[in-house]
């Protein structure tokens, strides 16, 4: 079975500041992760996707991820959060069956 | 281009009655998918269209749940018998080439269901 973790329900940042969203995932197989925000009322926005090669994963507005084998982790991170980045995030796991895992999701509140 | 489009983004039913949701997926992606997205369960997969197979309802809930996709393109998900806890927001998504695992999936606006 596959399936992935977000360990915080909400992280908070000052605008200016770096933001990490946290994800680990456990899978049997090779994983390949996903990472969208989703805005009120909104779908699911793509920000990015790890396959293969590259652990640093650069994706859209400036985010980017880092794969950690190891770890079995898919840190979403930036180096300089954005009031506008306020949103929720969801990151999601495919290995095979097609359709995406997704974890719980994470608001991400920055702050004025 | 455009994207994923939903209709309707908002349908609320009475307990019992049926409902149908559409998708319109982006031109030329042959592959379609069905999520659900509600407070409890967080974001489900309930059905996945690829090309001319027949689909994965490994996802479906229940038999009161079905999907088709008419000529490869537009899909309808139907609701039938609705109860509320069939509330909730109903997104599609699509992707191109063969719907492989590394494809990336597109998603609408969802149309929210809310079932009194």
């Amino acid at each position: 079975a596959q399936s992935v973790a977000q360990p915080e329900d909400q992280v908070n940042v000052a605008e200016g500041n770096p933001l990490t969203v946290k994800c680990t995932y456990s899978v049997s197989g090779n994983p390949y992760l996903f990472w969208y925000v989703q805005y009120p009322n909104r779908g699911l926005q793509f920000l990015l996707k790890y396959i293969t090669g590259d652990n640093l994963v650069k994706g859209s507005y400036g985010f980017e991820a880092e794969f950690n084998k190891s770890q079995t982790s898919f840190h979403l991170k930036k180096p300089s959060a954005l009031v506008s980045d306020s949103a929720l995030y969801f990151c999601a796991v495919n290995t095979g069956r097609r359709a995406l895992t997704f974890g719980s999701g994470t608001r991400l509140q920055v702050q004025p | 281009g455009a994207g994923v489009s939903q209709s309707p983004s908002n349908k609320v039913t009475e307990k019992g009655k049926d409902v149908e949701l559409r998708c319109d997926p982006i031109s030329g992606h042959t592959a379609l998918y069905w999520y659900r997205q509600s407070l409890g369960q967080g974001l489900e997969f309930l059905i996945y269209f690829q090309g001319n197979s027949a689909p994965d309802k490994s996802g479906l809930p229940s038999d009161r749940f079905s999907a088709e996709r008419t000529g490869g393109s537009v899909s309808t998900l139907t609701i039938q018998r609705t109860q509320q806890e069939d509330s909730a927001v109903y997104l599609c998504a699509s992707s191109a080439a063969s719907g492989g695992v590394t494809d990336t999936q597109y998603f609408g606006p969802g149309t929210r269901l809310t079932v009194l």
